[in-house]
C-alpha cells in the first residue's frame, strides 16, 4: 500500500481565499483523523472520523473550518476563509479499527501558508 | 484534563551512544496508553512504541525501549546504539483508555540530533 495520501504538499494563499486539503487513508482502514501542528500548539487532533461519519469534531477551531469524507477513500479538510493565523501543517492519519492498541498511519503533511 | 510535558526541547548524542529523552504526563485516570512518535526531517509522524498502563513490563521495539513509571507518571524513552536515521522530533503521547477523540495528548517534543 502507498500509505496516507495527502494533496497538496504545500498550499501558498492569501487571506480570504478558500483552502481545501485532501486525503486519501490506507485502504481498509476505517478511521480517520485531521490533525494540525504549529510551534505554538504542538500537535491537535481536529476531527476523526469512523465509517465516514464524523465522530468528534470538538477539535475544530471554528466555523470556518470544515471536514467531510464522502466516501471511504476520500477526504477533505476545508477552511473558509482563510487567515494568516492557520498557517500550519494538516496532517491526515488513518487506523484499522480505531482502537489504542491499533498504530496510526500519518500521511507526509500540508504545510500551509496563509498570507 | 491530561497533559504532557516534555522538558528537554533539544538533544543531541553521538552515533552509537545511549540515549534517554523524558515525558512526564498528568492524569487521574488508572487505565491509559502512552506512546513515543518519532517526525524525521521528512515531516511524517511515526510510531516509535506503544505502552499500555496496565502492564507492569516495559516496552521494547529493537534499539528502542521505555521506562514507564506509573506513580511517578513518567514514561521516557531510551534510544540504544543512536543512528543518524534517529534524529528527528520525539513526541511523548497520551491516550486513555475509551481511545481516541480529545483523548490523545501529545507533548511538545523533543529535537534529538545524531552526530557522527
Amino acid at each position: 500500500d502507498a500509505g496516507v495520501i495527502q494533496s497538496p504538499r504545500h498550499e501558498v494563499t492569501e487571506m480570504g481565499q478558500e483552502v481545501t486539503l485532501r486525503c486519501k487513508p490506507i485502504s481498509g482502514h476505517d478511521y480517520l483523523f485531521w490533525y494540525r501542528q504549529t510551534m505554538m500548539r504542538g500537535l491537535e487532533l481536529l476531527i476523526y472520523f469512523n465509517n465516514n461519519v464524523p465522530i468528534d469534531d470538538s477539535g475544530m477551531p471554528e466555523d470556518r473550518f470544515s471536514a467531510k469524507m464522502p466516501n471511504a477513500s476520500f477526504s477533505t479538510l476545508k477552511i473558509q476563509p482563510s487567515e494568516p493565523r492557520d498557517s500550519a501543517v494538516y496532517f491526515c492519519a488513518s487506523s484499522f479499527k480505531g482502537l489504542p492498541t491499533d498504530t496510526q498511519y500519518f500521511g507526509p503533511g500540508t504545510r500551509l501558508t496563509v498570507l | 484534563a491530561q497533559t504532557v510535558t516534555q522538558s528537554q526541547p533539544e538533544m543531541s548524542v553521538q552515533e552509537a551512544e545511549t540515549v534517554t529523552l523524558s515525558c512526564t504526563y498528568d492524569t487521574s485516570e488508572n487505565n491509559y496508553y502512552l506512546f513515543w512518535y518519532k517526525q524525521p526531517p521528512s515531516r511524517q509522524m511515526i510510531l516509535v512504541i506503544r505502552q499500555e498502563a496496565y502492564k507492569q513490563q516495559n516496552a521494547t521495539e529493537n534499539r528502542f525501549s521505555v521506562n514507564f513509571q506509573k506513580a511517578a507518571k513518567s514514561f521516557s524513552l531510551k534510544i540504544s546504539d543512536s543512528q543518524l536515521g534517529d534524529t528527528a522530533m520525539y513526541f511523548c503521547a497520551f491516550m486513555k483508555q475509551r481511545g481516541y477523540g480529545q483523548n490523545f495528548v501529545f507533548g511538545p517534543g523533543t529535537r534529538l540530533s545524531v552526530l557522527p
